[in-house]
């Protein structure tokens, strides 16, 4: 089955500092990856849609200039927590659709492993 | 009023019970429905997409009820196996690739 690589999974980092995730669709092709953030015993909120080629749509609430995003391939898109503080911890997962699925929400999608930021 | 509400649970059942999860969605819109497992600090994995026939997968069977607004998940013959959180997941269609997921509802099996 389709497989998402995220990396780092786990991340300790000073306040202060930015840090990058990679996600990477390792044998399909993704136009589309999507950032997720989850905190403790909540749910998976979407934090932003990332688009090969253009920038990436942000949900409301999620800040542009602090969560840089990039989709520079259609295997790769990268998460940057820039000036990250404690409040900036959590669980950060990607997930992509294959690209010959089309664009239609019908599809699942797939997950990379996740990684867990904390920042002290 | 959330956009996809489940019981966050936790259901404890023993092994061998039949358990049942209901997950309402507030917008009428929606298309697609599926059913993903979290383990504890791991990534969600798909368990199985739900459609408008209802479906089933070995002990899990997938409803949806559209004028209700509800999906559901069946798990027959619970394993130990089986301890997660159940996330349902609604997506929009027309090409709007957004999904939002619930809380999840926790399960714990016991021996």
């Amino acid at each position: 089955g389709a497989v998402v690589s995220q990396h780092p999974s786990r991340v300790i980092c000073k306040s202060g500092t930015s840090v990058k995730i990679e996600c990477r669709s390792l044998d399909f092709q993704a136009t589309t990856m999507f950032w997720y953030r989850q905190f403790p015993k909540q749910s998976l909120m979407l934090m932003a849609t990332s688009n090969e080629g253009s920038k990436a749509t942000y949900e409301q609430g999620v800040e542009k200039d602090k969560f840089l995003i990039n989709h520079a391939s259609l295997t790769l898109s990268t998460l940057t927590v820039t000036s990250a503080h404690p409040e900036d911890s959590s669980f950060y997962i990607c997930s992509a659709r294959d690209r010959r699925q089309g664009f239609d929400s019908g599809s699942p999608l797939h997950f990379g492993n996740g990684t867990r930021l904390t920042v002290t | 009023r959330k956009e996809v509400e489940q019981d966050p649970g936790p259901f404890n059942v023993p092994e061998g019970a039949t358990v049942a999860f209901n997950c309402t969605y507030s917008n009428s819109a929606s298309q697609s429905f599926f059913w993903y497992r979290q383990d504890c600090r791991k990534e969600p994995k798909l368990l199985m997409s739900v459609y408008s026939s209802g479906n089933e997968d070995g002990r899990f069977t997938a409803q949806l009820n559209r004028a209700s607004q509800y999906i559901s998940l069946l798990i027959r013959d619970s394993k130990l196996s089986d301890s997660a959180t159940y996330l349902c997941v609604v997506s929009l269609s027309g090409g709007y690739q957004k999904v939002t997921f619930g809380t999840g509802t926790k399960l714990q099996v016991i021996p």
